[in-house]
């Protein structure tokens, strides 16, 4: 079953703790994508990232965030210290290089009291 | 930098209503993608368009690529309650690689 998956799918914190989201992107795709989602922004590009190297990041606040791909079946995207206005749903999507269809996880919710 | 334009914002229709929802751009795209999200998940791939004048069907979906390459049309037919959700248009983002710039979504809702 050639799917996206994400973990966890809410997560509730307070201000100041870390977060950590997973991702697995399908199978043999090279390009992974992390967005995030408001109702006021829409969905946002934070980080991009083909063959576990990242190859933009200028949409993620570089201070508090951070995205990573230890593996190729593994992408993380981190928030240390997280704050109230990071609350948002973060999703994960992965594609094939020379394609521009990307298919998305289900997304992490997340809130931050 | 590229912006995509949805229209309607929002749609309020009777089951078995045809839903008509366009996506414009001031730049060219050779790519249209649509996606559906519903409440709760990550959107889902509906359609890829890659050629100017290509129709494409998917079930109850049929999605136009515009001619002038500026714009692109996604149609539903006989609307069920299950077409409830957010349709957002995407197009590659021309400054760099496999980026998508996505349009800011027609929601849809559906009355039985």
């Amino acid at each position: 079953d050639a799917r996206v998956t994400q973990t966890p799918r809410h997560k509730v914190t307070e201000m100041g703790q870390e977060v950590t989201m997973r991702c697995q992107p399908i199978l043999g795709h090279n390009t992974v994508f992390w967005y995030r989602q408001t109702m006021m922004q829409g969905l946002e590009l934070l980080a991009y990232f083909r063959n576990r190297a990242p190859l933009d990041d200028s949409g993620m606040p570089k201070d508090r965030f951070s995205a990573e791909m230890p593996d190729a079946t593994l992408a993380t995207l981190k928030i240390q210290p997280s704050e109230p206005r990071d609350s948002a749903v973060y999703f994960c999507a992965s594609g094939l290089r020379g394609s521009n269809e990307q298919f998305f996880g289900p997304g992490t919710r997340l809130t931050v009291l | 930098g590229q912006q995509l334009n949805q229209s309607p914002q929002s749609m309020f229709i009777q089951e078995g209503e045809d839903v008509s929802m366009n996506c414009t751009s001031s730049s060219i795209f050779n790519t249209w993608l649509w996606y559906k999200q519903e409440p709760g998940e990550g959107p889902v791939l509906l359609i890829a368009l890659y050629k100017a004048g290509e129709l494409t069907s998917n079930g109850r979906l049929t999605a136009q690529f515009g001619i002038t390459r500026k714009d692109s049309f996604l149609n539903i037919s006989a609307s069920i309650p299950s077409d409830v959700g957010i349709y957002f248009c995407a197009g590659p983002n021309n400054n760099a690689g496999n980026m998508l710039t996505f349009g800011g979504g027609t929601r849809l809702m559906v009355k039985p």
